[in-house]
């Protein structure tokens, strides 16, 4: 029962750096979701997919870009990195049906 | 703006308390309220709300949502140490397609011996 998996846990870069961040799902969702999460900031919206080949853009999308082109798989990447990006990083996927979004574990990301 | 507020931000109780955690909410195309536990990494589901007046329960957790005054309440009773966590608390709004959720800051509770 792996549900939502996000790779890697950790990662640090350094300003300016390019990396992506994988998220994928077995449970056959149509919806998929990248959130940031910061201190006293709660949980914001990056950017979200409603099905294979479409994105987009969430509360907070500037600096980052997604691909959706398998149904299971969400990327997430930093094309060049900030240390404003500093986050932990969420996926979450769902049915289109109102049902709860289930969370992957999470990415912690410190760019120096 | 969307805006889900929760309080308080963090609270302090012993073991056998009984907690309230707050949340109010201001959003357009409401479909539904849910909260979350999250430990040390991925938040957890607890309940979703859809309709006002009618209480989900959960072991000794129950919550109950209000429409007409745009607020949630989550009670804990009986807490232990186990139940140290942030809670979060979010709106799914949206129409057609556009599922979004809009989550409060959380409130940190830490249960004492």
């Amino acid at each position: 029962n792996a549900g939502v998996t996000q790779t890697p846990k950790f990662r640090v870069l350094k300003t300016g750096q390019s990396m992506t961040l994988l998220c994928a799902q077995d449970m056959n969702h149509e919806y998929m979701y990248w959130y940031r999460q910061d201190p006293g900031m709660g949980l914001r919206l990056i950017h979200y997919s409603v099905g294979e080949g479409t994105t987009a853009k969430g509360e907070v999308p500037d600096g980052y870009n997604v691909s959706r082109l398998k149904k299971q798989n969400f990327l997430l990447g930093l094309e060049s990195a900030a240390p404003s990006q500093t986050s932990v990083y969420f996926c979450a996927s769902t049915d289109p049906s109102n049902q709860p979004q289930h969370f992957g574990d999470g990415t912690r990301l410190s760019i120096l | 703006e969307d805006k889900v507020v929760q309080s308080p931000l963090s609270l302090v109780v012993h073991e056998g308390d009984t907690v309230t955690l707050n949340c109010s909410y201001e959003v357009t195309n409401f479909r539904s309220l849910l909260w979350y536990k999250q430990e040390k990494k991925a938040p957890t589901f607890l309940f979703m709300l859809t309709s006002s007046g009618i209480e989900k329960k959960s072991g000794r957790l129950s919550s109950i949502l209000d429409k007409k005054e745009l607020f949630s309440i989550l009670n804990i009773t009986a807490t232990q140490t186990g139940d140290s966590a942030i809670y979060l608390c979010a709106v799914n709004r949206g129409t057609g397609t556009a599922s979004k959720l809009t989550f409060g800051t959380g409130t940190r509770l830490q249960v004492t011996l």
